[in-house]
């Protein structure tokens, strides 16, 4: 039931893009990224929402294959403040398990400079 | 910038303890939530709430109870802390709609 995240883990020179995958085995309502830096509480990326949209904040930004419940998150032109951990939290379809998100365990990123 | 406070935000206690960790917002949230989380690892959700006097229990087992009396106020509490309950706690809210959740900066308990 929880998302699988890839790749575990990835280092980047600054200026670098990558691409942090979510899949889920459940039929999803919505995808939520967030980042988390060592020793700090998550913070909100973005929400994608069932409907297969494609959101972007400045060089982030994120798809959601609804056929496939799979987001991926687009970091373009990384820089040194990228670094963390990201993680994608899926709320499934049904309604009973309604704004109850299940996280995935974790991309860890390194930008370099 | 979210309002969502958690104290405190660290605790060494003794095995057999009694413990309440506290989580406050002040944006007017319905829904809260308490989160569990090894150092590095994903969040597992333990308790959540829909509003005042709404309790469930998550994914993951805990021995932890909580209430909700207010809708500011979403205390945690552990009757007998053991080392196993040694972890990181983050509380969390978010708004009507499905949406984002605000994170506090956590409570970082260990359990001797």
């Amino acid at each position: 039931q929880q998302p699988v995240q890839s790749p575990q883990a990835v280092i980047l020179r600054e200026g670098e893009d990558a691409v942090i995958n979510c899949s889920s085995s459940k039929a999803l309502y919505s995808v939520h990224w967030y980042r988390q830096k060592h020793g700090e509480a998550p913070v909100f990326l973005m929400i994608l929402l069932k409907g297969g949209e494609q959101k972007g904040h400045e060089k982030i930004s994120a798809s959601f294959n609804e056929k496939k419940q799979q987001s991926s998150l687009y970091l373009t032109a990384s820089q040194l403040s990228y670094s963390g951990t990201y993680f994608c939290g899926t709320e499934p379809l049904l309604m009973d398990s309604s704004y109850k998100l299940i996280f995935g365990s974790g991309t860890r990123l390194l930008v370099r400079p | 910038e979210a309002d969502i406070y958690q104290t405190p935000r660290y605790l060494v206690i003794g095995t057999g303890k009694k413990i309440t960790l506290e989580c406050s917002q002040t944006m007017g949230h319905d829904k809260m939530y308490w989160y569990q989380q090894d150092p590095g690892m994903e969040l597992h959700l333990i308790h959540y709430s829909y509003g005042v006097n709404s309790t469930e229990k998550g994914d993951l087992s805990s021995e932890s109870t909580v209430s909700r009396i207010r809708t500011e106020h979403f205390p945690l509490t552990l009757e007998s802390a053991r080392p196993s309950h040694t972890s990181q706690y983050l509380c969390a809210s978010s708004v009507p709609s499905r949406g984002e959740q605000f994170f506090g900066p956590g409570t970082r308990l260990t359990v001797l």
